[in-house]
């Protein structure tokens, strides 16, 4: 079956610098989703990318989906304490389900 | 309602027991959707359902777990003879368009 990892598994950065996290798919997708779930919490929609190439920007959020519809990814700018969490990509298999990442954790050392 | 409400947030129970884990889905969301999560793993496809009918039951782990949609609306995840591997946030979320809405969870711990 489909398999999404994300790189790294684990960021520790401090405030005010950048992060990034990297998901690779072993198959093509249709669309790339991201989600962010905050320690405790549920998994939140943050977007979703379909087209081959495309970026999308969300404040200080930069997505991208790779050329070959393979790969994704996160960049934060400055990040902010309320960053803190851990974000997953994922990606359809078949028409429907949606398969997760491993995510990425992220803390921030103030 | 607002949001997917799951219930029970907690649910601890002993080896071998029965039990049943109820989510009630964003009114008019056609899509049903269950995972489970590990602590520190990402959430795992269990069963998802278009209407009543179960379109993917591929996640499902043994013939333990069951889920039923009966109406198109709430839907429950049932597991029988529990085992202590199951212990793990079970997470329903909902759609319409694609984007998924998930409930809080429920914690399911097996003693």
């Amino acid at each position: 079956g489909q398999q999404v990892m994300q790189i790294p598994q684990y960021q520790h950065v401090q405030e005010g610098e950048d992060f990034t996290t990297y998901c690779n798919s072993s198959t093509t997708l249709s669309n790339i989703q991201w989600y962010k779930q905050r320690p405790g919490g549920h998994p939140v929609f943050l977007i979703q990318l379909v087209k081959s190439g495309e970026v999308k920007k969300q404040k200080r959020l930069t997505f991208q989906f790779g050329e070959a519809k393979k790969n994704s990814s996160l960049h934060i700018t400055a990040t902010q304490t309320t960053d803190v969490g851990t974000y997953f990509c994922a990606g359809p298999e078949g028409n429907e389900k949606l398969t997760f990442g491993t995510g990425t954790r992220l803390t921030i050392i103030p | 309602g607002a949001g997917v409400s799951q219930t029970p947030s907690n649910k601890v129970t002993e080896k071998g027991k029965y039990v049943e884990l109820r989510c009630d889905p964003i009114s008019g969301h056609t899509a049903l959707y269950w995972y489970r999560q590990s602590l520190g793993q990402g959430p795992e496809f269990l069963i998802y359902f278009q209407g009543t009918g179960a379109a993917d039951d591929s996640g499902l782990p043994n013939d333990r777990f069951f889920a039923v949609r009966p109406e198109g609306s709430v839907s429950t995840l049932k597991i029988q003879r529990t085992e202590r591997g199951d212990s793990a946030v079970y997470l329903c979320a909902s759609t319409l368009t694609g984007e998924l809405f998930f409930g809080e969870g429920s914690r399911l711990t097996v003693l």
